[in-house]
């Protein structure tokens, strides 16, 4: 059974500050790991999504590494600004025909100005 | 903005009763897959459907079941309303396509806020 792991479960920052949120999972046999941002009461906007056979994926002042061996991923924050205060959930999928993504139960962000 | 619309965004129900949630996917997404979230917990993976059919489930029991149509849009069933399923419950549709894994992108809803009393 996967189970998919995020520590810490709070971060707090002050703005400008790099970061990284971890993320990790007991079954290494991954189709692919996406990472999520979820405001308050909201759904989930995709951040960025690594297949099995990347090692990383960047857009913007985001960078998620992927370690299939060890079973982690990270995700980077470059100079982190109050807007990027939310839950990071990292989420992996064992094949591109399984319905089930398994979820961490996520990393709350709070970016102080 | 995913282009995934859920609907109602709020609900209250007492136990017992059943409630029917509406998901319209991204247009030619030929995948849904619907999550229970509680709070402060990740999402938990109800089922999924591919081509109307149901082919994945979670550790849920039956009386949750789904609905696919043809025309992108999906339905989560709930019979028999308990006060542990009250959550937020997630939609998320797909493009499931093996030649082109950049297209397993789920896109989620903002979610359907369940509340049992």
């Amino acid at each position: 059974k996967q189970e998919v792991t995020q520590i810490p479960a709070a971060l707090s920052v002050p703005e400008g500050e790099n970061l990284v949120l971890n993320c990790s999972f007991t079954d290494s046999a991954i189709y692919n790991l996406q990472w999520f941002r979820q405001d308050p009461g909201k759904g989930l906007t995709s951040l960025l999504l690594i297949q099995s056979s990347q090692r990383e994926q960047t857009s913007g002042r985001l960078n998620a590494s992927l370690d299939k061996s060890s079973g982690r991923s990270t995700l980077y924050i470059a100079a982190s600004q109050p807007g990027d205060s939310a839950t990071y959930l990292c989420a992996v999928r064992l094949g591109t025909n399984a319905g089930k993504s398994t979820f961490g139960d996520g990393t709350t962000l709070t970016v102080k100005p | 903005e995913t282009g995934v619309t859920q609907s109602p965004t709020h609900l209250i129900k007492t136990r017992g009763q059943q409630v029917t949630l509406r998901c319209s996917s991204q247009s030619g997404h030929n995948t849904v897959s619907w999550y229970q979230q509680a709070l402060g917990q990740g999402p938990q993976f109800i089922f999924q459907y591919y081509r109307e059919e149901e082919n994945g489930r979670g550790n849920f029991p039956p009386r949750f079941s789904g609905l696919q149509f043809p025309n992108y849009s999906s339905e989560l069933n709930v019979n028999a309303l308990e006060l542990d399923d009250s959550a937020l419950y997630l939609c998320a549709s797909r493009l499931m396509d093996r030649a082109h894994s950049a297209k397993n992108i789920q896109y989620f809803g903002a979610g359907t806020r369940l509340s049992v009393l």
